[in-house]
């Protein structure tokens, strides 16, 4: 089957660094996403991993350990525009390509 | 580039009407998506085209709900009868490819009463 676990919702600081985890299981894996979601907009991409490593674009970094099934994106120099709901979202090529999102983290900034 | 377009933007209908949504996916990207997305949860994969072939549906209620890409450019999502559970935001995707970055509209808040 496929399961993808995220925390529900995260409260972190401006100017802060947060770093939001996913754990996934998927017997065919092949890439991570990340999305960030404002409230009431649709999401946007943000970064993909397909290799195991840290991927840096900026104040946002993500990383992959396929052999552990996780993820992180690391959010530094926090902003108030941060606040969103961060989706984790996983390629399976079982049966053909399909991109399995979580349910998302809620993070708040707070000043 | 312009955008992923949908529309309407709002729709409030009654249980046991229809509705239609359209999409409009960027210029020249071969595959689009329907999700689902329920107040905080994560999207969900209704269907998938790519060009104008079903690549997945296996998540979406075919005793009401309906897709099509005819030409494969744009496409209409019906559904017919609406349920209280339908209430949600209907987002609209697409992709160059079936494997890449998903690039989504503005989405459809959908309110069944």
């Amino acid at each position: 089957g496929q399961n993808i676990d995220q925390p529900t919702e995260m409260t972190a600081t401006e100017g802060a660094i947060v770093q939001i985890n996913c754990t996934y299981q998927t017997s065919g894996f092949n890439g991570l996403f990340w999305y960030q979601q404002h409230a009431g907009e649709a999401p946007t991409f943000l970064s993909y991993n397909v290799l195991d490593g840290l991927e840096e674009k900026g104040r946002f970094s993500s990383f992959l350990s396929r052999s552990k099934g996780y993820s992180y994106l690391l959010l530094k120099e926090l902003q108030m525009k941060d606040s969103a709901s961060y989706l984790c979202a996983v390629r399976d090529d079982t049966g053909g390509f399909k991109t399995i999102f979580g349910a998302g983290t809620r993070l708040f900034v707070k000043a | 580039e312009a955008g992923v377009a949908q529309s309407p933007r709002y729709k409030i209908i009654e249980k046991r009407q229809s509705v239609a949504f359209w999409c409009n996916p960027i210029s020249g990207h071969a595959t689009l998506y329907w999700y689902q997305q329920i107040l905080g949860q994560g999207p969900k994969l209704l269907i998938q085209f790519q060009n104008n072939g079903v690549v997945d549906d296996s998540q979406l209620p075919k005793d009401r709900f309906s897709a099509e890409r005819l030409k494969g450019v744009d496409s209409t999502l019906k559904i017919q009868p609406a349920k209280l559970e339908d209430s949600a935001v209907y987002l609209c995707a697409s992709g160059q490819t079936g494997y890449g970055t998903q690039y989504f509209g503005p989405g459809t808040r959908l309110l069944v009463l």
